[in-house]
């Protein structure tokens, strides 16, 4: 039983305009989400969090939306660039030590020049 | 600042056998966690070790151990072998000690295991 769903295995977007990419938890504990980024023989790299007291978190072109209610959330990015092109993984934790990551099966994004 | 080192990167074995795989942590990152990435299926969480202690564990059979260092460098090791055990496994490492924060894994490159 997945606890984290990334219901998308792929998004191809043109470069310039937004990338949505999703994601749906099913643990109402969870408090602590993220999103990684990894390339090709390379291990994931950290790009954005969210706590379950925000609704919404912005660092740059990424931007994380969290609904709680629904028990979603989803990355969107704006403008697209080639080089995010990548996959995506969408990780969520409700331990106490906040090290226990429960990760989705990722979804690929291609970015089209 | 030298990241999260792994080794090997790529290593084959066959059934039956067992593997030892390393991760050295981001200096003055004390707690490390190990993952199993394998198609379709994300990463799978293994165990996270804090001070030489295993303070978190996953849904694992017991073939699959760790241990951290003093020095705070981990192993995990898979025993006998199965085909199944195919996969990339992730070190991470972090700074935070609770729930006090931001709190971010840094990931190492992984070592691929093929079982034949």
């Amino acid at each position: 039983d997945q606890q984290v769903k990334q219901n998308s295995p792929s998004l191809s977007v043109q470069e310039g305009r937004i990338s949505i990419l999703n994601c749906d938890y099913t643990n109402s504990m969870f408090d602590y989400f993220l999103w990684y980024k990894k390339y090709p023989a390379e291990g994931p790299t950290f790009l954005i969090s969210i706590s379950s007291i925000k609704d919404k978190n912005e660092d740059g072109r990424f931007t994380v939306f969290l609904n709680k209610s629904a028990k979603h959330l989803s990355l969107h990015i704006v403008p697209s660039q080639p080089g995010d092109s990548a996959v995506y993984f969408c990780a969520a934790s409700g331990d106490n030590y906040g090290q226990n990551f429960v990760f989705g099966p990722g979804t690929r994004l291609s970015v089209l020049p | 600042k030298a990241g999260v080192t792994q080794t090997p990167r790529y290593l084959i074995k066959t059934r039956g056998q067992q593997v030892t795989l390393s991760c050295s942590p981001i200096s003055g990152h004390r707690s490390v966690s190990w993952y199993q990435q394998t198609p379709g299926q994300g990463l799978q969480f293994l165990f996270e070790y804090f001070s030489e202690t295993q303070r978190n564990k996953g849904n694992f059979p017991g073939r699959f151990s760790g241990r951290q260092f003093s020095n705070s460098r981990s192993e995990m090791n898979v025993s006998t072998l199965e085909l199944g055990d195919s996969a990339l496994y992730l070190c991470a490492s972090s700074l935070v000690e609770g729930r006090t924060g931001a709190n971010v894994l840094t990931f190492g490159a992984g070592s691929r295991l093929t079982v034949l």
